[in-house]
């Protein structure tokens, strides 16, 4: 079945470490973005690819990198600079921007 | 700043009855608008995607859109126990690849 897998679905981050959130898709879609979701909360955009190899900063991009080698991938890094980053984190997948978005099921990142 | 605004609710709607949900955005030039549903702790799924002026029907849902007066609305009839969720419209303001997302409406159907 075609769809977008996020892993893990609980993550804990120790102070001052980076971790990497995983999302891959198999709907050949072009484009994909991250979210960050806190409670109670609507959709941040974090980041946002519209290409392989390409991808731009969305409205709370600080403390956080991607990157885009291939179609199907997009990867995630919450780094040390990001200081409050417990929140749900949702990675989505368009055919091309102006189309439907189709999420992932989440991660759950808190701090240790 | 291109907003999209929802009220936060709860709307309590008894079950059977039909539950309205709306949501205006800020800008004229707005081209696509869709519905999302959120249950609590999991992701936002599709529900109905409009493009154009008017009425469009899938089930038990209807989207309307009205772009002169910059609303957008999502009326779910014979409401169900199920259909309590929050409800998230979005919107995409031109041809770049975001889509702007109010802060959700949160449903509750009462039995």
């Amino acid at each position: 079945d075609g769809g977008i897998t996020q892993s893990p679905k609980y993550l804990f981050r120790k102070e001052g470490q980076n971790v990497t959130l995983s999302c891959e898709q198999n709907l050949n879609h072009d484009a994909m973005y991250w979210y960050r979701q806190d409670p109670g909360q609507g959709l941040r955009l974090i980041y946002y690819s519209q290409i392989v190899n390409d991808f731009q900063k969305g409205d709370i991009a600080e403390g956080y990198s991607v990157s885009r080698e291939k179609k199907e991938s997009f990867p995630l890094t919450v780094t040390s600079a990001q200081k409050n980053p417990t929140a749900f984190y949702l990675c989505a997948s368009s055919v091309r921007g102006n189309q439907p978005q189709h999420f992932g099921d989440g991660t759950r990142l808190s701090i240790l | 700043q291109k907003e999209v605004e929802q009220n936060s609710g709860p709307l309590s709607v008894p079950e059977g009855a039909i539950a309205s949900l709306n949501c205006t955005y800020s800008d004229r030039g707005s081209q696509s608008f869709f519905w999302y549903r959120q249950y609590s702790g999991k992701s936002p799924e599709l529900i109905m995607s409009i493009y154009s002026n008017g009425d469009k029907e899938d089930g038990r849902f209807t989207a309307q859109l009205n772009k002169a007066s910059q609303y957008v609305s999502l009326l779910i009839r014979d409401s169900q126990p199920s259909d309590s969720a929050t409800y998230l419209c979005a919107v995409n303001f031109d041809s770049n690849y975001q889509l702007i997302w109010g802060a959700g409406t949160k449903l509750i159907i009462k039995p």
